[in-house]
């Protein structure tokens, strides 16, 4: 069974950078599928902020890119959002997901992270 | 603003049908395929509907998709108290290059 683990600071300083991690079990980043960051701000919908090949080929949210950068970590399993220039916009929770490399669906979605941007 | 557009909120009585539309452009559902995903109060969202209108296994036959052009659409029969949650579409878009979402639709069971 294929597992998701976000983690990372649950409280982050306006103007500072957010790094979270994604922790896969169950499989392996280097399969043909992509890898995911989605978030969810307090009572709004979901926001897709980019996502990551085993490669490193990256795609990104053309809103979100001047900030955001995905990277992958193949000997830990794992991938990774960084994001900079916080402001309390960027509040949220923050889920990683696996995307199907041909039909584009999340099919496994980590449980999610509350990131909280504090002045 | 959404790139994919949907209703806020439907609403419908235990054992009735409700369908969720989500209008998009060639650029997304016009030209490539639609997922929908179900999230429950507090939960993640939870893939409910895949290249259009595939169901993952696991998931009852009441709920069913559809694509038509530029828009798509979720049918949920035989509604059930358990069916209030949220609903997203979503797809990829080539012209953006990047994934995108609906704005999601709240779904009242009365």
């Amino acid at each position: 069974q294929v597992q998701l683990q976000e983690s990372g600071p649950g409280l982050v300083k306006s103007s500072g950078t957010l790094s979270l991690t994604c922790v896969i079990s169950g499989d392996s980043i280097s399969s043909n599928d992509w890898w995911s960051w989605v978030r969810q701000s307090p009572g709004k919908g979901l926001e897709w902020i980019g996502d990551i090949y085993h490669s490193g080929t990256t795609n990104y949210n053309p809103s979100l890119k001047s900030r955001v950068t995905i990277s992958v970590d193949k000997s830990r399993n794992q991938f990774s959002l960084k994001m900079t220039s916080l402001t309390a916009a960027d509040t949220a929770v923050y889920y990683c997901a696996r995307v199907n490399n041909f039909y584009y669906y999340m099919d496994v979605w980590g449980t999610g992270t509350t990131v909280t941007v504090s002045s | 603003q959404s790139v994919l557009t949907q209703p806020p909120s439907v609403s419908a009585a235990p054992g009735q049908t409700v369908t969720i539309s989500c209008s998009g452009a060639y650029s997304n559902i016009g030209n490539n395929y639609v997922s929908w995903y179900q999230q429950l109060p507090g939960t993640a969202p939870k893939l409910l509907i895949y290249e259009n209108n595939r169901r993952p296994s696991g998931i009852p036959d009441r709920f069913s998709g559809s694509k038509s052009g530029t828009a798509a659409t979720l049918g949920i029969t035989g509604l059930q108290a358990g069916d209030e949650a949220d609903y997203y579409c979503g797809s990829w878009d080539s012209s953006l290059s990047s994934g995108v979402f609906g704005g999601g639709t709240k779904l009242t069971v009365l």
